[in-house]
Parts: C-alpha cells; sequence; structure tokens
C-alpha cells in the first residue's frame, strides 16, 4: 500500500461546479499536509497548507481528518485555469531525517466549458 | 521565482552512458533535494542535501550519486543509464522552516530519455 493515495482521475466537470478531492495517508504519526498544484509539463507548486481546524483559500478549502487519516481538497465555481494536476502531500514523522516529504501520485482536473 | 534551474531540460542518451543533471539555485538555501517523476507513482525521492558535502540517499537512490561542493549546485549523476532511469527529474530547494513544514520550491524539469 502505497503511504499517500489519491484517486487519479481523471475528473472531468463543468465551469462553475463544485469538485472535491480527497487523499488518504497511512502514517498516523504525520504531522503537516499541503496541496500542491501541478499544470501540464510543469513544476509542481504549492497550493495551500491544511490545518487541523481545516482552511480556506478563496475558492479553495482543505479539510483534514487525523482520526480517519485523510485530507480533502474543494475547489467552487471553477474556473477552466483551475486545469491541473491536485498533489497531496504529507510530512511523515521521522526522528533526524530531512525526506520527510511524502508526494501523492496526483489527481487530474479538467474543468470544461 | 524561487531562483532554481535545471539543466538540461531536456535529454536524449543511450544505455550505458552517463549522465549528469545540475540544479542550479540563487536562493542560498540550504535543502536541496532530487526527485523524479512518473506516472502512477508520483514524486519520489532520489537524493537531498543538508548542506554544502552532506547528502543522504531518498527512497530510489539505486543507481544515482549526488554532489554537492557549492551550496548553490547540486549534481545528479547515472553513472550508467538504463531505461528505468527515463523520467522527468526536478529538482527542488526547501528553506530551513520549509523541511519541517513540506514547502518546497521545484524547478522546471528534466526530460531524460534513455534507449
Amino acid at each position: 500500500r502505497k503511504e499517500v493515495e489519491q484517486d487519479p482521475g481523471p475528473f472531468n466537470v463543468p465551469e462553475g461546479a463544485t469538485v472535491a478531492f480527497n487523499c488518504t495517508y497511512s502514517n498516523s504519526a504525520s504531522q503537516s499536509f499541503f496541496w500542491y498544484r501541478q499544470d501540464c509539463r510543469k513544476e509542481p507548486k504549492l497550493l495551500m497548507s491544511v490545518y487541523s481546524s481545516g482552511n480556506e483559500d478563496g475558492r479553495f478549502t482543505a479539510q483534514l481528518n487525523r482520526a480517519s487519516q485523510y485530507i480533502s481538497l474543494l475547489i467552487r465555481d471553477s474556473k477552466l485555469s483551475d486545469s491541473a494536476t491536485y498533489l497531496c502531500v504529507v510530512n511523515r514523522a521521522r526522528k533526524t531525517s530531512y525526506d520527510k516529504v511524502i508526494f501523492g501520485p496526483g489527481t487530474s482536473l479538467s474543468v470544461i466549458p | 521565482d524561487a531562483g532554481i534551474t535545471q539543466s538540461p531540460r531536456h535529454k536524449v542518451t543511450e544505455t550505458g552512458t552517463p549522465v549528469t543533471l545540475r540544479c542550479h539555485q540563487t536562493e542560498n538555501h540550504r535543502y536541496m533535494y532530487w526527485y523524479r517523476q512518473d506516472p502512477g507513482h508520483g514524486l519520489r525521492l532520489i537524493h537531498y542535501s543538508y548542506g554544502v558535502k552532506d547528502t543522504d540517499k531518498g527512497e530510489v537512490s539505486d543507481g544515482y550519486s549526488v554532489s554537492r561542493s557549492k551550496t548553490e549546485d547540486f549534481l545528479l549523476t547515472l553513472e550508467s543509464a538504463t531505461s528505468s532511469q527515463t523520467s522527468v527529474y526536478f529538482c527542488a530547494i526547501g528553506t530551513a522552516q520549509g523541511v519541517n513544514t513540506g514547502e518546497l520550491f521545484f524547478g522546471e524539469g528534466s526530460r531524460l530519455t534513455v534507449l
């Protein structure tokens, strides 16, 4: 089982729709959580951090459920420019190591006119 | 932009040849990483560095070596390229705070094809 799992999609949604992605992680000691966005043939870029209480950034809402070990990303009022792959990222706890950041395989979103 | 450049951006080589990818940063950050990205696997860590001459292995380090003789440069070498090393390679840098949070800044990637 992979440490971070995501539904690969693709999710094809019309403009203006609301879409949600889920991500599960297996290491219960994981400490920090993020969503990255990766456009086609481009580098990943940080979209937002995920806090325990949930957080919003404009049309994007991130939620964390530690008990069930999953993270979600909700996108409201989808725009064509939201088309990308969304990577779930987990910082797993390790005693003394800098290789803590684990990337999920990504969920592909296409927003259709 | 985070001031990271990778070279070459594209390379086609033959099995058995050595290949070196270069990552150069202008941010003076301590932490640098090399990842590979393949369909269905996401980004996987190859090697990382937490300072000049301080490097360590990631989860997919076999067949790769790295060197960091200056803060700004992190080199990834494939001693004898194999077809399984065909991939997109990303360099990333992190701040001291970012290491503990997970915020990384990526280069544009180097697309390597091994025939």
